[in-house]
């Protein structure tokens, strides 16, 4: 079965810090990957996805990056936090179908930036 | 730009009625959408789908209804259980785009 293993759980910064989130999925291959951000009060912000290796696609401009160095590997990265980036980060992957069947997420990572 | 809105933040509803939670959407090509529910601290997990191709899919007490020229979709959850206590979140996707765009969620209560 397919587990997607998201960390660390919660996270806390210093502004100007930088950051690394990583995401593995297993028990699958080639998934279509995605990072999201639930800011407090917020809905859920698609931020990244990526459909494969070295592929990725930014949908907000921002202070965070991505990167897929490998097929079930997805890196969230920032050199140089802001206070604006504290929210809850969450990965989660989809088959190569688009998603029609869902996405399946993972645990988060509660990010604060102090 | 709000592509998915879900503009009731909050709902409360007594164990065992009806819950009806809302979503409206403003891109005509979104053909696919999903119901998500959300504990705090954890990720979403996924209720229900449906196409654009039908109106209604259920899967227990949970129904999703879908009204494609008024681009609304609702969920209905009966009976409503403490346990249906959460956020929960619509998300919509047009076929070919490997994305799905989320509402800003509602969180349900539901009181025993």
């Amino acid at each position: 079965s397919q587990t997607i293993h998201q960390w660390p759980a919660t996270l806390v910064q210093p502004v100007g810090s930088p950051l690394s989130l990583e995401c593995t999925v297993e028990g699958t291959s080639n998934p279509n990957l995605y990072w999201y951000r639930q800011a407090a009060g917020r809905g859920l912000q698609l931020l990244f996805y990526s459909v494969g290796i070295g592929q990725i696609s930014s949908e907000v401009p921002q202070n965070l990056s991505a990167s897929r160095p490998q097929d079930r590997q997805f890196i969230l990265s920032s050199k140089k936090l802001l206070l604006s980036d504290s929210g809850f980060y969450l990965c989660a992957w989809s088959d190569g179908q688009g998603g029609h069947y869902g996405y399946t997420f993972g645990s988060g990572t509660r990010l604060t930036v102090v | 730009d709000q592509q998915v809105k879900q503009n009731s933040p909050s709902l409360s509803v007594q164990e065992g009625r009806i819950s009806i939670l809302n979503c409206d959407y403003t891109n005509s090509m979104f053909d696919y959408f999903l119901w998500y529910k959300k504990y705090p601290a954890e990720g979403p997990t996924f209720l229900i789908s449906i196409s654009s191709i039908k109106d209604k899919n259920e899967d227990g007490r949970f129904t999703v209804f879908l009204n494609k020229s008024a681009k609304h979709l609702s969920l209905h959850i009966v009976p409503s259980q403490p346990g249906d206590s959460a956020v929960y979140f619509c998300a919509a996707s047009a076929s070919g785009t490997y994305k799905y765009i989320f509402g800003t969620g509602t969180r349900l209560k539901v009181l025993a």
